[in-house]
């Protein structure tokens, strides 16, 4: 199985900030490479797609970057409707496998 | 407009076996390119990807739980079922259905999921 592996685990941040996250997948996975959000009661929404397509419908404010083993989610001004949980998942080869996830809480 | 239910007991209990139902809309299960995946959530964990069933009926799953899930659609009523035999408290989670397609099989439209507590 490819291990995905996300830092950090969780971070404290103000609105305003830019804010990255970072995703290593233990062996290439080419730019198969997910980023969702989720929030408490809720389920995963879709952000990027393909290592650096933003979904339909997700402020600019997302990006993600990379190939290869690794990955990076930045959230260029955070916005008080963005603390979440943020995961990784790698689509390359069964099975899928997420991230542990990173917090985004209030500083 | 895509939408995903999923549907089943809440609790079961140890060794019995799981059906879960995922009632869709907005888009067919015949279309090439198409699938439909299971995605559970333990309480306060990261998410695990369990199953996913194409279009053309390729189904693929998780080897470590591969022995206990079974995945199948019904076309024409717009549902896919997933099973999981001999449940276990361990299996206490919430389960996803999500809609995906080929090639990077994103998981784009999630249900609201369902919690299933296994206890006697």
């Amino acid at each position: 199985d490819i291990q995905m592996t996300q830092s950090p685990s969780s971070l404290s941040a103000s609105v305003g900030d830019r804010v990255t996250i970072s995703c290593r997948a233990s062996q290439t996975i080419s730019s198969y490479l997910i980023w969702y959000q989720q929030k408490p009661g809720k389920a995963p929404k879709l952000l990027i797609y393909a290592a650096s397509n933003l979904q339909s419908g997700v402020p600019s404010r997302f990006s993600g970057s990379g190939s290869g083993t690794d990955f990076t989610l930045t959230i260029s001004s955070l916005q008080p409707e963005d603390f979440a949980i943020y995961y990784c998942q790698q689509s390359y080869s069964i099975p899928f496998t997420f991230g542990g996830g990173t917090k985004v809480e209030t500083k | 407009q895509i939408t995903l239910k999923e549907s089943g007991p809440t609790l079961v209990k140890p060794t019995q076996t799981l059906t879960l139902t995922c009632t869709f809309s907005g888009f067919s299960l015949s279309i090439s390119g198409v699938g439909v995946g299971w995605i559970r959530q333990s309480p306060g964990k990261a998410l695990e990807w369990l199953a996913l069933i194409y279009w053309d009926d390729d189904k693929r799953y998780s080897p470590s739980l591969r022995s206990r899930l079974t995945v199948t659609k019904d076309t024409s009523k717009n549902q896919v079922v997933l099973t999981m035999t001999n449940m276990d408290p361990v299996d206490t989670a919430t389960y996803y259905c999500a809609h995906t397609t080929k090639p990077w099989l994103a998981f784009d439209i999630w249900g609201q999921g369902t919690m299933v507590t296994v206890s006697s």
